[in-house]
């Protein structure tokens, strides 16, 4: 079983549409979660941190459940350029290094 | 800079060859990480270092694969006798402290195509 996990997608949705992405993992001694945005094999970027208490950037908007081992990303209002894969990153504690979901593919079109 | 460079952004070897990737951390950053990216986006973590020291080489193919990060100069990751499925993006990041995953910055990668 992978570290983490998530649906490889793609999501095909309209301009405007909201999306939910969600993904799972399997240490529980992991702490600290992050969704990444990777465009077109260029390397992975921050998109935000996902805390507990929830946390919103403008249209997206992160969640983690700690005892379902379960992070989502909600994407309201979508934009063209939003299309991109996400990745769901877990941080291992002890070594520091990420851990990668598979990626999310995100399609939007006009 | 504020830029994590890698270098070169491109490299086809034949099977068998050498292949030597470089990679400059941000100045200050005190971890420097390298990634294996192949198809079906699968990140896999090859080696860590903490200033010049490695830190993490769990994931490293330990026959073929050898990374350095000297004072003074970029840090390296070297493939002696690449074969076909080492084709791949090869990733490095930097951070400033290793236990803050929203501190990391990736280079741009380098592309590896073994023919």
């Amino acid at each position: 079983r992978k570290e983490v996990e998530q649906d490889p997608g793609p999501f095909n949705v309209p301009e405007g549409a909201t999306v939910a992405f969600n993904c799972t993992y399997s240490n529980s001694a992991s702490q600290s979660f992050f969704w990444y945005r990777q465009d077109c094999r260029k390397e992975p970027k921050l998109l935000m941190s996902v805390y507990s208490s929830g946390n919103e950037d403008g249209r997206f908007t992160a969640q983690l459940n700690r005892a379902s081992q379960y992070i989502s990303l909600l994407i309201r209002d979508s934009k063209l350029s939003d299309s991109a894969t996400y990745l769901c990153v877990a941080l291992t504690p002890s070594s520091y290094k990420l851990i990668f979901g598979s990626g999310t593919r995100l399609l939007v079109r006009p | 800079g504020e830029e994590v460079a890698q270098t070169p952004k491109h490299l086809v070897r034949g099977e068998g060859q050498k292949a030597k990737l470089y990679c400059a951390p941000i100045k200050g950053h005190s971890y420097v990480f390298w990634y294996q990216q192949v198809l079906k986006n699968e990140f896999k973590f090859l080696i860590s270092f903490q200033n010049e020291n490695v830190f993490d080489e769990t994931g490293m193919p330990k026959e073929r694969f050898s990374a350095k990060c000297l004072p003074n100069s970029p840090c390296s990751l070297e493939i002696q006798a690449t074969k076909l499925e080492d084709s791949a993006v090869y990733f490095c990041a930097s951070s400033p402290r290793g236990n803050r995953g929203d501190g990391y910055t990736f280079g741009s990668g380098t592309r590896l195509t073994v023919v």
